[in-house]
């Protein structure tokens, strides 16, 4: 079964260091999204990319976040200045396309931790 | 903030069915109900999801009441590969798709 893969499995980086998490959504798949989860706490919903943009983001995606897709198969996440309280497992989550209002799931992979010191 | 309530944790005994419970009394006429499950360490995992009729996987059993305020996951058989925490979420709001994660069940199955 396709699955949504995520790169590196864990990364630790100095605070004020850019870090890059990477993935590959399913093949066929159009819609993006990150998500984090802070170590004990809810998943957050981050972002969502459809048609090389933005389709929506909520208050955590600052300028510090962006996102991009540099080729036909990654997904990416950067953070350029990292802070402490960036510590968090980070999802990202693919979804098919379908007929209006069909619902399709989203499929996430397995997360990179992300570890600031 | 998520549109569902769960209960916090349950447990079940290994081989037995599960019904984990979920309430969305302001759901709108277009929601889907979605459940998925994370096991420790992993991602969400997605398990079923359905709009107004009961639906069948080979994961579970997703039951939604007529009235579409609550529905319930059954998992037919728990093992203790089942021990997760699962989440019943709601689209957010028309025309968007993010998924909004509540607290969710801990699901605890006993050997």
């Amino acid at each position: 079964e396709p699955e949504v893969t995520q790169t590196p499995s864990h990364q630790v980086t100095q605070m004020g260091q850019e870090v890059i998490l990477r993935c590959v959504p399913i093949s066929n798949h159009l819609y993006f999204y990150w998500y984090r989860q802070i170590l004990g706490q809810k998943v957050e919903f981050l972002v969502s990319f459809y048609n090389n943009e933005i389709s929506e983001k909520s208050e955590i995606f600052d300028d510090q976040f962006s996102v991009e897709r540099p080729d036909g198969s990654n997904f990416t996440l950067k953070i350029r200045s990292t802070k402490l309280e960036d510590s968090a497992m980070y999802f990202c989550a693919s979804r098919a396309t379908g007929p209006p209002y069909s619902n399709q799931p989203q499929h996430f992979g397995d997360g990179t931790r992300l570890s600031i010191l | 903030d998520a549109k569902t309530t769960q209960p916090n944790s349950m447990e079940s005994n290994e081989e037995e069915p599960v019904h984990l419970p979920c309430n969305h009394s302001t759901i709108s006429g277009t929601d889907y109900i979605h459940w998925y499950r994370q096991l420790p360490s992993q991602g969400p995992e997605y398990v079923i999801h359905g709009l107004t009729s009961n639906v069948n996987n080979r994961m579970a059993s997703l039951a939604i009441a007529e009235d579409r305020k609550s529905s319930t996951l059954i998992l037919h058989r728990a093992t203790l590969r089942d021990a997760a925490v699962y989440y019943c979420i709601l689209r957010d709001k028309a025309g968007t798709y993010k998924y909004i994660f509540g607290t969710g069940t801990r699901l605890k199955v006993l050997a």
